[in-house]
Order: C-alpha cells, then structure tokens, then sequence
C-alpha cells in the first residue's frame, strides 16, 4: 500500500517562533501534495496544492508568506508556519497523490500544532 | 458556485444499517470518494465511484448516480468502531477535490 509519514505528529512552540511539518510519501511517488488545516469537530479546509519542483498553490484567505510550502521532490513536502500565533493552533494534515493516479489520496497521520 | 450537501450528524444502532447521503453540484465530474475520519486522525480512504451503480467492499457499498447528482454510503451490520465522521468528496474538471462537511454518525448500543 502507499504510506504517507508525516512529523511531527505533535508540536508545542511559543508564539513568534516558526514551526516546519514534514510530509514524505514512502514508498510511492507524488507529483502532487495538498496541506490542509482541521479545526475540532469542523470538516478539512485545504490551505494550498504543492506540485514538485513549482510553487504552491494556496486557496483564497490562506498568507502564503505565513505557511511557506516546498515540494523540492517527488517524495517530500514542507509546510513552515512562520512567526507563530495562538490561532495557528490547529490539526494540519497533508495528503499525496501518486504520480499518473487520477485521484485516489493518502494522507498523513497529521500534525497537532499548539501554539503558547 | 461548487456544493457538497451532506447530513450534519445520523444515529444508528450496533448491528443496524445506516445510509448517508451526499448530493454534489460541482464543475465537471471525475469520480466521488468517500473517506472515514476518526475523532483527531487522518482519514482513512473507503470508496471511490465514477460510474453509476453499487460499488459493494464488505460491510460497506457506495452508490452513484450521476444525473441526480448523488451518492450514498451504506454500513451494514454496525459497529461501535464505526461512530467517525464520514466525508464525501468530489473531483471535479480540473482534478481538485471538493470536500463536504462531513456526517459524524453516532452509533449507540
């Protein structure tokens, strides 16, 4: 099966501080990844569309100079929430979709993000 | 505009069957997926269905009909393990998934 990892899963920084997420298909090949937040009890937002080796693609209302997002291969991608604030405070997943599947996503375990 | 209708919260019984359903108004058509999120964790892939018809996998079978704009998700033979919230999504013309809000169903003794 296709695994993605994700780390860390649980992260406590202090407000002000940046905080970088990592998100790696293991054993498969992913042109493209999608970030999304998750707040309680509310459904997945998508924040951005990373394809490797482009810029991202952040939906509307998401600072893309605020969560920084590379894809600088075909198995990992990078999601810095920058200068860090308690309503960063979030369940922020990613997910990957293989290369020349059409649509079928895995996801990573997440990432809790409390922000003090 | 897009659109993902699906119910806010179903209770059901251990061992009875449950239908949720989603209806869809998107741009283009490339396939419904249907994914089981547990309270604080990823979701976890059900069902994918891009032509009409039942699509059955065990105790779960997804259904779809493309000129109504509809899908349901059948559980059979209910679980406890099976109270999560269940989302239904959509691609659309141009591969992008839109998401519903997601069913949480309650599954009671």
């Amino acid at each position: 099966g296709a695994v993605v990892s994700q780390h860390p899963s649980r992260v406590i920084c202090k407000s002000g501080t940046s905080v970088k997420i990592e998100c790696r298909s293991l054993d498969f090949q992913a042109t493209t990844m999608f970030w999304y937040r998750q707040f309680p009890k509310q459904s997945l937002m998508l924040m951005a569309t990373s394809n490797e080796g482009s810029k991202a693609t952040y939906e509307q209302g998401v600072e893309k100079d605020k969560f920084l997002i590379n894809h600088a291969s075909l198995t990992l991608s990078t999601l810095t929430v920058t200068s860090a604030h308690p309503e960063d405070s979030s369940f922020y997943i990613c997910s990957a979709k293989r290369t020349g599947d059409t649509g079928e996503l895995f996801f990573g375990e997440g990432s809790r993000l409390t922000v003090l | 505009g897009q659109n993902i209708d699906q119910p806010t919260e179903m209770t059901a019984t251990e061992g009875a069957i449950v239908q949720i359903n989603c209806t869809y108004q998107t741009s283009g058509f490339n396939g419904l997926f249907w994914y089981q999120q547990h309270a604080g964790e990823a979701p976890t892939f059900l069902s994918y269905n891009v032509l009409d018809g039942l699509e059955e996998k065990g105790r779960f079978s997804s259904f779809l009909s493309r000129s109504k704009g509809y899908s349901y998700l059948l559980l059979k033979e209910l679980q406890m393990k099976d109270s999560a919230s269940y989302l239904c999504a959509v691609m659309d013309s141009n591969y992008q998934l839109i998401w519903g809000a997601g069913t949480k169903l309650i599954i009671k003794p």
